[in-house]
């Protein structure tokens, strides 16, 4: 088992310029999330999806869609690469809802410069 | 609107000794709790969770202890160990939600 996989590992934009942030899982997970971590703060949610076909916003969806074809992948997509989406990208997937623990990926680095 | 609150950003145990990490939540339909791990350049992994009608749980090495009146929560590593060093996050979630709400971490390092 791969677990959660997240590419690329690191990505430098420049603004204007989009890019899709790839995820994967092979635990057959139903609900999958995409989060931001700012330096120094926690992990903030932008999307999620409760299974293929349906997502929802999380707490900062401004400036990203997400979409859900399969079971395995949940795609970030970033339309105008703004400064402030400078982050860390954490993918991660749970088999049910918050009770469950949530896998994350190793992350994707991307700087918009 | 930070609902979960990490006061420490960091804390530096000797080997061998107890660390002692913080949680404060503001948000009373919070009903379980978890301790993230993260080291540098990976993602954060799973260490130990607790539902709100316990007030403690054990893994090991690693106690949770809840406090709901308070709403705090901590976790205890005893003995630390060097290879416990790396950032520890709190999150709690709601039985109605999806998100996982993440305090801003402690970076917890472990020296010889």
């Amino acid at each position: 088992n791969a677990g959660v996989t997240q590419t690329p590992k690191f990505r430098i934009l420049k603004i204007g310029q989009s890019m899709t942030l790839q995820c994967a899982q092979d635990m057959n997970h139903n609900y999958m999330y995409w989060y931001r971590q700012d330096p120094g703060m926690g992990l903030k949610l932008i999307y999620y999806s409760v299974g293929a076909g349906i997502t929802d916003k999380g707490e900062v969806p401004n400036g990203y869609n997400v979409s859900r074809s399969t079971t395995e992948d949940f795609p970030l997509r970033l339309e105008l690469a703004a400064p402030s989406q400078t982050s860390v990208y954490f993918c991660a997937s749970s088999f049910d809802r918050s009770y469950n623990e949530q896998f994350f990926g190793p992350g994707t680095r991307l700087t918009v410069l | 609107d930070q609902q979960v609150k990490q006061n420490s950003p960091s804390l530096s145990v000797q080997e061998g000794r107890i660390s002692i990490l913080n949680c404060d939540y503001t948000n009373s339909m919070f009903d379980y709790f978890l301790w993230y791990k993260k080291y540098p350049a990976e993602g954060p992994t799973f260490l130990i969770s607790i539902s709100s009608i316990k007030d403690k749980n054990e893994d090991g090495r690693f106690t949770v202890f809840l406090n709901k009146s308070a709403k705090h929560l901590s976790l205890h590593i005893v003995p630390s160990q060097p290879g416990d060093s790396a950032v520890y996050f709190c999150a709690a979630s709601a039985h109605s939600g999806y998100a996982l709400n993440f305090g801003k971490g402690t970076s917890l390092l472990v020296t010889p």
